[in-house]
């Protein structure tokens, strides 16, 4: 199977810095994903990486070891509007994409 | 205007009808998805398709079709809906790096 763990929930406060954790199987790895989903609504896109190492884009940052299977989303100086579900989601080669289960982030005042 | 476009935005049917869930892109991209989402278990796949030509059955296509009725257009179809089939529903399309989302489709089905 094509297996992606995330922890299902995470508690954080209103400026501090929260790590999500994503597993993934790593055959036929091809690309992985981070989406930012509020409830109700469509995901929307926050990171992509393909090689190994840091993506940084504004408060958002992005790891993967392709050889672990390991990615984190690291999200700095939270807001309360970063409460929201965190899709973690691989793309296999022939272009399918796995989703993980999502991790619920809620951001305390 | 929004890129993918999905119809109807919510809807509640009873067992046994059929249904179909459609969705528009103008982003131009030739692939597109349908999935459905349900509480603590994530996005998963039904149908995806990479050209006009081109269906494939994803991780849970069981009581599901699909008409990719040209590039732009991709429609879900539950032949006889039933009640386990209530979710929300979300089509997609994607380039190389990235998917794109509709709004998503709520179906209830009593």
């Amino acid at each position: 199977g094509q297996n992606i763990d995330q922890p299902t929930e995470m508690t954080a406060t209103e400026g501090a810095i929260v790590q999500i954790n994503c597993t993934y199987q790593t055959s036929g790895f091809n690309g992985l994903f981070w989406y930012q989903q509020h409830a109700g609504e469509a995901p929307t896109f926050l990171s992509y990486n393909v090689l190994d190492g840091l993506e940084e884009k504004g408060r958002f940052s992005s790891f993967l070891s392709r050889s672990k299977g390991y990615s984190y989303l690291l999200l700095k100086e939270l807001q309360m509007k970063d409460s929201a579900s965190y899709l973690c989601a691989v793309r296999f080669y022939g272009q399918n994409f796995v989703f993980g289960p999502g991790t619920r982030l809620s951001v305390l005042p | 205007d929004a890129d993918v476009t999905q119809t109807p935005r919510n809807r509640i049917t009873k067992t046994g009808k059929r249904i179909m869930l459609e969705c528009s892109q103008t982003k131009g991209h030739d692939r597109m998805y349908w999935y459905r989402q349900d509480p603590g278990l994530g996005l998963r796949l039904i149908y995806y398709s990479f050209d006009v030509k081109d269906i494939n059955k994803g991780e849970i296509s069981d009581g599901y079709s699909v008409s990719r009725q040209a590039q732009a257009k991709f429609s879900l179809s539950l032949e006889s809906a039933i009640p386990n089939q209530t979710a929300l529903y979300f089509c997609a399309t994607s380039d190389i790096n990235e998917q794109f989302f509709g709004p998503g489709t709520r179906l209830t089905v009593l």
